[in-house]
């Protein structure tokens, strides 16, 4: 059964904690993404893979961190320099072989993270 | 900014009326995306329209682009309940890039009411 997952769904984290959010694919795509989504807003993207071992901010990586060791997995740390991270949080991957434009993305079902 | 802008914010119709959604952008583009989202879960991919391309439809879908206006519509025939949902366009920034980056709007809700 192909697709994207994250996990888990539902994250409370205290002020000052770094949480880390999981997103796995088995699609074989090369390119992986993360979003943030305030309530009524669109996604804003915070960072993007393109390849293994390599990754680029988007435009809000203030107080985020990410890793892309395995072509599979992009975890997604929210520091505690990031002072606002109450927010629902989407991972998206593409096939990354679009030879113009971009490609289609598939999401996972998101992560809602709530500071108490 | 934002590159991709949906209008309405919001729209609600009764059952089997049509539903339209329009998408205005800034910059060119190589293609425009739209996606759907219910309410609470990831985003679904439902239509991807090049630039060089007028029309699309996929079952009770139809998309226009109008690149000279910088804008493009989302049509849903027939609209069902379960068409309720959030809906997204998604642009590129007109670069010939490899999976580049899309920026996506603040979407339009639609509300189909049985």
């Amino acid at each position: 059964d192909g697709g994207i997952t994250q996990s888990p769904k539902y994250l409370f984290r205290k002020e000052g904690q770094n949480v880390t959010l999981s997103c796995e694919q088995n699609l074989n795509h090369d390119a992986m993404y993360w979003y943030r989504q305030d309530p009524g807003q669109g996604l804003r993207l915070i960072y993007y893979s393109q390849i293994v071992n390599d990754f680029q901010k988007g435009d809000i990586a203030e107080g985020y961190s990410v890793s892309r060791e395995k072509k599979e997995s992009f975890p997604l740390t929210v520091t505690s320099a990031q002072k606002n991270p109450t927010a629902f949080y989407l991972c998206a991957s593409s096939s990354g072989r679009a030879t113009s434009g971009t490609d289609t993305q598939y999401f996972g079902p998101g992560t809602r993270l709530t500071v108490l | 900014s934002q590159q991709g802008e949906e209008d309405p914010q919001a729209l609600s119709i009764q059952e089997g009326e049509n539903a339209t959604m329009n998408c205005s952008y800034k910059t060119s583009i190589n293609n425009l995306q739209w996606y759907r989202q219910n309410s609470g879960r990831g985003l679904v991919h439902l239509i991807l329209i090049r630039s060089n391309e007028r029309e699309k439809h996929s079952g009770r879908l139809r998309v226009t682009l109008d690149t000279s206006k910088k804008s493009s519509s989302l049509l849903i025939t027939a609209s069902r309940a379960a068409d309720t949902a959030s809906y997204f366009c998604a642009t590129d920034n007109g670069y010939n890039t490899n999976a580049g980056k899309s920026t996506f709007g603040d979407g339009t809700t639609l509300t189909v009411k049985p």
